[in-house]
């Protein structure tokens, strides 16, 4: 079946804008990860929702982010008045349940310039 | 605070040379210890999830072994599509950090004829 897919694979912005990252989990999942991946730098957790409940949005690293999902389905990080150090891969994983294994999308890979 | 070490950074392997990765962690209750492989572009490809202690799992050339202190990633007679960046993780059962995964940073496999 399908998997975990996102857009843009890749997205190049200038300092300052604004941007917009998608996600479409696997279907039935109902749990929806962001990570983020810098050069050189392990995974780091951003945000994870499950189901209708509260998101737990610990691992946001400044007010600029921010991220929802609607229906339970599709989820859009958005990253506010972007800075350079912005720059790196960001990846969604979606499991069926909260502590299932974790299935990663491509990524979209974001330069800040 | 989850913690994960993975070593060594990089390891280089003739065709049929066995090896092991290993991954190091500290965590508070363990929920399960993951194992993905990543190659250059791409997603964190899932590969294996132990439990508990003296758990092991295999997958063609692959063993993944668990004990209360590390993982390893046995690798048998490997050939060169083994090559890839291999990452460890934990979910730990701390409240409020439960359902993400703390990863290592890697060791990059890189088999050669």
């Amino acid at each position: 079946g399908a998997g975990v897919s996102q857009s843009p694979s890749n997205k190049v912005t200038e300092k300052g804008k604004d941007v917009e990252l998608r996600c479409d989990p696997i279907s039935g999942h109902t749990a929806l990860y962001w990570y983020r991946q810098s050069l050189g730098q392990g995974l780091e957790f951003l945000i994870y929702f499950q189901g209708n409940s509260a998101p737990d949005k610990s691992g946001l690293p400044s007010d600029r982010f921010s991220a929802e999902r609607t229906g339970g389905s599709v989820s859009t990080l958005t990253i506010q008045r972007t800075q350079q150090e912005d720059s790196a891969v960001y990846l969604c994983a979606s499991s069926l349940q909260k502590q299932e294994t974790q299935y990663f999308g491509p990524g979209t890979r974001l330069l800040v310039l | 605070e989850d913690q994960v070490t993975q070593s060594p950074e990089a390891l280089r392997l003739q065709e049929g040379e066995s090896s092991s990765l290993n991954c190091s962690y500290t965590v508070s209750g363990l929920r399960g210890l993951f194992w993905y492989r990543q190659d250059p572009g791409k997603g964190p490809e899932f590969l294996f999830t132990l439990y508990s202690a003296g758990e092991e799992k295999e997958k063609e050339r692959l063993k993944a072994t668990l004990t209360k202190k590390e993982s390893f990633l046995h690798i048998t007679a490997p050939k060169p599509e083994d090559s890839a960046t291999y990452l460890c993780a934990v979910q730990g059962g701390v409240t409020g950090g439960g359902n993400k995964l703390t990863f290592g940073t890697g060791t990059q496999l890189k088999v050669e004829l």
